[in-house]
């Protein structure tokens, strides 16, 4: 069965970087699909933020496309997020996620909550 | 970016109710539409996609339909374990986009 879980830092200081890695086991993140990153805010809105593809293509959400970057370790069967010069506002729950046609987010990960507070 | 428009934010529905969740996209998104349900500190879970194609393991009670611009999400009859927050999300162009959600409780 497809697993993915999120691991990292909880608390993140303004202006410092955000870094989360989501571990997959269960299918190898080189076979096929494309592995994402969502937010979901304080308040339920859910933001895409973007993925790293099969073959490491990536693609951002232009809201973030400044700040972010996603990239993977495919001999750990691993992809990160990274986001840059955090403020307030990127407090959220981040999840990772696997898509692919027809099915979009499928499996997903339980989530790691982060606070960006000094 | 394709804006989706989701309604009614909350709803309250007693057991075996029929309850109806709409999505309204800002563009045609050509039936590449899926539904989500969030229940209370767990991930979401995919309900519906490509507009009324049911995932595997999701109870018959759950059907979408649709296509253009308008979506809904039907639940006949209501269960105690259908409660939880639910989603759409447009899938037809980058940046992928979700409603503002629709909080589903029992009365």
């Amino acid at each position: 069965e497809v697993q993915l879980q999120e691991s990292g830092p909880g608390l993140v200081k303004p202006s410092q970087s955000l870094s989360l890695t989501c571990s997959v086991t269960g299918y190898s993140i080189t076979s096929s699909y494309r592995w994402n990153w969502i937010r979901k805010f304080p308040g339920n809105k859910l933001e895409w933020m973007g993925y790293i593809n099969s073959a490491g293509s990536t693609n951002y959400n232009p809201s973030l496309k400044s700040r972010i970057s996603i990239t993977r370790d495919t001999s750990k069967n691993q992809f990160f997020l990274q986001v840059n010069s955090v403020t307030t506002e990127d407090t959220a729950t981040y999840y990772c996620a696997r898509s692919g046609r027809p099915k979009p987010f499928d499996y997903w990960g339980q989530g790691v909550m982060v606070t960006v507070s000094s | 970016d394709i804006q989706m428009t989701q309604s009614p934010p909350s709803l309250s529905a007693s057991l075996g109710e029929t309850v109806s969740i709409e999505c309204r996209a800002s563009e045609d998104i050509y039936s590449n539409l899926a539904w989500y349900q969030q229940k209370s500190g767990k991930s979401p879970q995919l309900l519906i996609y490509y507009a009324s194609s049911l995932q595997d393991g999701v109870p018959s009670r759950f059907s979408g339909s649709g296509s253009g611009t308008q979506y809904s999400l039907k639940i006949s009859g209501m269960q105690p374990e259908d409660e939880g927050v639910y989603y759409c999300l447009q899938g037809s162009k980058y940046p992928l986009t979700f409603g503002s959600g629709t909080k589903l409780e029992i009365k």
